[in-house]
């Protein structure tokens, strides 16, 4: 079985770009989640989707944005990069968006803003 | 809202020697309490989760984790460490509200060196 990929692993933008990232969920899995992670402030929630519509956001500015496909395949979107947009970007696959199911993990995007 | 916290950044063990993974929560109802590990340059790895039942838990490479609500800790531990299990590991947190939680709140990792 398959895990969560996200493409592409590695990637170089200039700033005042946007950036657009892809997850692709475990299959049968229908919620999924984004986490950026930096040395500063560590891993912090996004935003999640489950059937297409966005069920919760964590604490990011309106640059930071998302969608889900019907096939459960994810976005998530930067416009305007800035510098401190530099992270790991790190998706999760759950069965549904209910805490109890858990979450599995994909390898992440290596984002960096020069 | 909660929180976590992971006080030790950095702790370095011999191989073969016990691991205590130290992690406090703030949270006002049950938490869903889980550890994750991380290896360099990779995603997160679950290896163990709380959701309620027996408050020691059992997970994947030979951890276990025990769930004290008076302390409000959830420690991490493995009787004899091997060389592999070199990684920083990560305490989370999952509130549950309507039924449902949709985030994690993380600890901010604790980086283990394992000495040969």
């Amino acid at each position: 079985k398959a895990g969560v990929t996200q493409t592409p692993r590695y990637l170089i933008k200039t700033r005042g770009q946007q950036v657009t990232l892809s997850c692709s969920p475990i299959s049968g899995h229908r919620s999924v989640s984004w986490y950026q992670q930096t040395p500063g402030q560590g891993l912090q929630f996004l935003f999640e989707y489950f059937s297409e519509t966005q069920r919760n956001k964590g604490n990011f500015p309106g640059r930071f944005s998302g969608r889900q496909f019907s096939n459960s395949r994810s976005e998530m979107n930067v416009s305007t990069l800035e510098l401190g947009d530099s992270a790991l970007y790190l998706c999760a696959s759950s069965t549904a968006p209910q805490i109890n199911y858990g979450y599995t993990f994909g390898s992440g995007t290596r984002l960096t803003v020069v | 809202a909660q929180s976590v916290t992971q006080p030790d950044i950095h702790i370095t063990v011999s191989e073969g020697a016990s691991l205590e993974l130290r992690c406090n929560y703030s949270y006002g109802a049950t938490p869903y309490l889980f550890w994750y590990v991380q290896s360099p340059g990779q995603g997160l790895q679950l290896l163990l989760k709380y959701f309620s039942g027996d408050t020691l838990v059992q997970g994947i490479k030979g951890f276990e984790a025990e769930f004290k609500r008076s302390q409000s800790s959830f420690n991490l531990r493995k009787p004899s460490v091997h060389w592999s299990d070199a990684a920083e590991y990560f305490c989370a947190v999952g509130a549950v509200s309507s039924g449902s939680a949709r985030q994690l709140t993380f600890g901010s990792g604790t980086q283990l060196t394992v000495l040969p």
